[in-house]
Order: C-alpha cells, then structure tokens, then sequence
C-alpha cells in the first residue's frame, strides 16, 4: 500500500516542542525524507533514515521504526519561522521514487 | 555549489498547448525525479531519470513525458494541456541520502 498518513494540523506555542508523527506501509521500504514547506515556496530537505534510530540536526531530529511503519520529526525550541507544512516521504524501491504524505501543517503562536 | 534550477518560474498557457519546463540538477547529482504539486492531490511523483534512461514513472497520462540530457539536465513536457493541469511543477536531484527539490515552475491553464 501506498498510504502514508500524518496529522493535518498542528498549533504550538513559541519556544515549544511539536512531534510531528508519520506512519506507512512496511512492505519495500527504502528510506524515509522529511520536507519544510512554507506557503508559495518549494519543500526544503530537511532529513533522512532509513536504519532505526533517532538522528539530530540542530533544532530538528527524526526518528524512525521500520518495524513499526513510524516515523516523526521532533521541533525543539520553536520560533515562529518554524510555521510551515511538513511533510514525510517514503522511497520504496530503488532509485528516487518518493510517495509524500499530505502534511502536516504547523502554527506557531507567540 | 548551486542548488536545483527550474525555468521558467511562471507560465500560463491555454488550454490544448503543448508546454516544456527544464531542470539542472545539482552538479553532480545523475538522478531527476520531477513531481506536481497541486492543493487537492499534494505532491504527486510524475517520473525519474537517471543517466538519460527514465527510472521510475508514476500514474500519469501519456500527456505527461520527460527526458534527461548527457549532462543530467532534464526536461517535461505536457502536451494537450487541460485546465487540471494547472500546478506547480517540482524537479528533485538527488543521491541514496537526500533529495533537492528546485523552486519550480507555477503553471496556470486558462
């Protein structure tokens, strides 16, 4: 199956921290992205996993369960910047593929 | 280093013409997927070259093609255009570990 399913919306307070949750299919999996995308603008990169764990960038990490089909993206210590949609993204197979989720849009209040 | 080039950034076209949007990927990068990006369907995977050859290719009409040149820059074309096919259009270089995406090109049918 091809579902990848993640909150539609989310509302956290400035200086906070939002855990933005994606779970998919099992079945073929390859690698797991997750995508910033402000309104009007392209996804920016924001991480990869594709081996279980937690892996950290600065304000953001992302955790991953291929067992579980479950992933999410931890926003630490939000700034109002922050506010955009997020998006996860499977690949499945070889190559670069990817199926997206719909996205989770985050709002971030002073 | 230069990040993924779409051109052009905005394009409106009538309906029934035929339209070619082009994509240079990051130097280096011999993989472009290009996507469409549209409000109701999100973003969907249209198809990936890699080293000229199309890779992978999602469930679009045969409206909707591509090709990738020696130097990996590619490009689609949609002909027929119908209104529906108003979106923004994405290309993505990328590796095993990341994927780019360009700041696309915003297509309006009229």
């Amino acid at each position: 199956g091809q579902n990848i399913d993640q909150p539609t919306e989310m509302t956290a307070t400035e200086g906070a921290i939002v855990q933005i949750n994606c779970t998919y299919q099992t079945s073929g999996f390859n690698g797991l992205f997750w995508y910033q995308q402000h309104a009007g603008e392209a996804p920016t990169f924001l991480s990869y996993n594709v081996l279980d764990g937690l892996e950290e960038k600065g304000r953001f990490s992302s955790f991953l369960s291929r067992s579980k089909g479950y992933s999410y993206l931890l926003l630490k210590e939000l700034q109002m910047k922050d506010s955009a949609s997020y998006l996860c993204a499977v690949r499945r197979a070889a190559g670069n593929k990817l199926t997206f989720g719909g996205g989770t849009r985050v709002l971030v209040k002073p | 280093k230069a990040g993924v080039t779409q051109t052009p950034r905005y394009l409106i076209k009538t309906r029934g013409q035929q339209v070619t949007l082009s994509c240079s990927p990051i130097s280096g990068h011999r993989s472009v997927s290009w996507y469409q990006q549209t409000p109701g369907q999100g973003l969907q995977f249209l198809f990936e070259y890699f080293s000229e050859t199309q890779r992978n290719k999602g469930n679009f009409p045969g409206r909707f093609s591509g090709r990738q040149f020696s130097n990996s820059r590619s490009e689609m074309n949609v002909s027929t255009l119908e209104l529906g096919d108003s979106a923004l259009y994405l290309c993505a270089s990328g590796s095993n570990t990341e994927a780019f995406f360009g700041q696309g090109t915003r297509l309006t049918v009229v």
